[in-house]
């Protein structure tokens, strides 16, 4: 069965500055996705980046970027330029229909 | 686009009552729906997959005559706690998926049990 690990169940971060989330997982499979979701404080939970397996490169949306690596099983989330509003749980996420989630990791942004 | 709603927010319910809780895609169709629960700083645990038309699937230790799954049409799933008590307070999230792997989640209801 696949996993998901996230090692840092608490993170913190300067405002302005950028922090790294980590994330691997366990899988057989040589085609899947892989996502970051954030919950704030509402609770509800906001798809931050895919990223398909297949694909190479990493994917990028604005202040957001992973680094995939594909053979370590290895899926790191980089927030460049961290916010306020950064502050959540995040949680990584393989897709096998349905998801199958990392325990979270709780950002603190700090102005 | 692909927007999820879920009613109510939030509920408080007597122990030995009954509660429902509707998820519904507001702007695609879903065949599948999952149901999860999450506890204070945990991460979300999936309880059930929904299927249109057909009997849900029920995750290992989850109770299915506890909590009944209906998923009547392609844009709603209903969620029903039956006899509810205590230990059945948490928060409840559901999450559709228009095509590909993508899901998208509801609000979430807090549930609260007297």
């Amino acid at each position: 069965a696949q996993t998901v690990t996230q090692s840092q169940p608490e993170m913190s971060v300067q405002e302005a500055e950028t922090v790294t989330l980590s994330c691997t997982y366990d899988t057989s499979e040589s085609d899947y996705y892989l996502f970051w979701y954030k919950q704030p404080p509402s609770r509800q939970m906001i798809l931050v980046i895919r990223q398909e397996a297949y694909k190479q490169q990493n994917a990028t949306e604005n202040r957001f970027s992973v680094n995939f690596q594909k053979a370590a099983k290895s899926f790191s989330l980089k927030i460049s330029d961290s916010q306020l509003g950064d502050a959540a749980m995040y949680f990584c996420a393989y897709e096998n229909t349905p998801l199958v989630f990392g325990k979270g990791t709780r950002l603190s942004v700090i102005a | 686009g692909a927007v999820v709603s879920q009613h109510p927010s939030w509920v408080i319910c007597k122990s030995g009552t009954s509660v429902k809780i509707e998820c519904r895609s507001l702007d695609f169709q879903a065949t599948t729906m999952f149901w999860y629960r999450q506890f204070p700083k945990q991460s979300l645990m999936l309880m059930a997959t929904s299927n249109e038309g057909s009997k849900a699937t029920y995750e290992q230790g989850v109770e299915k005559d506890k909590f009944l799954i209906n998923h009547a049409s392609l844009t709603l799933s209903t969620l029903t706690v039956t006899s509810a008590h205590p230990e059945d307070s948490s928060f409840y999230i559901c999450s559709a998926s228009p095509q590909g792997p993508e899901q998208y989640f509801g609000p979430g209801t807090r549930l609260t049990v007297t």
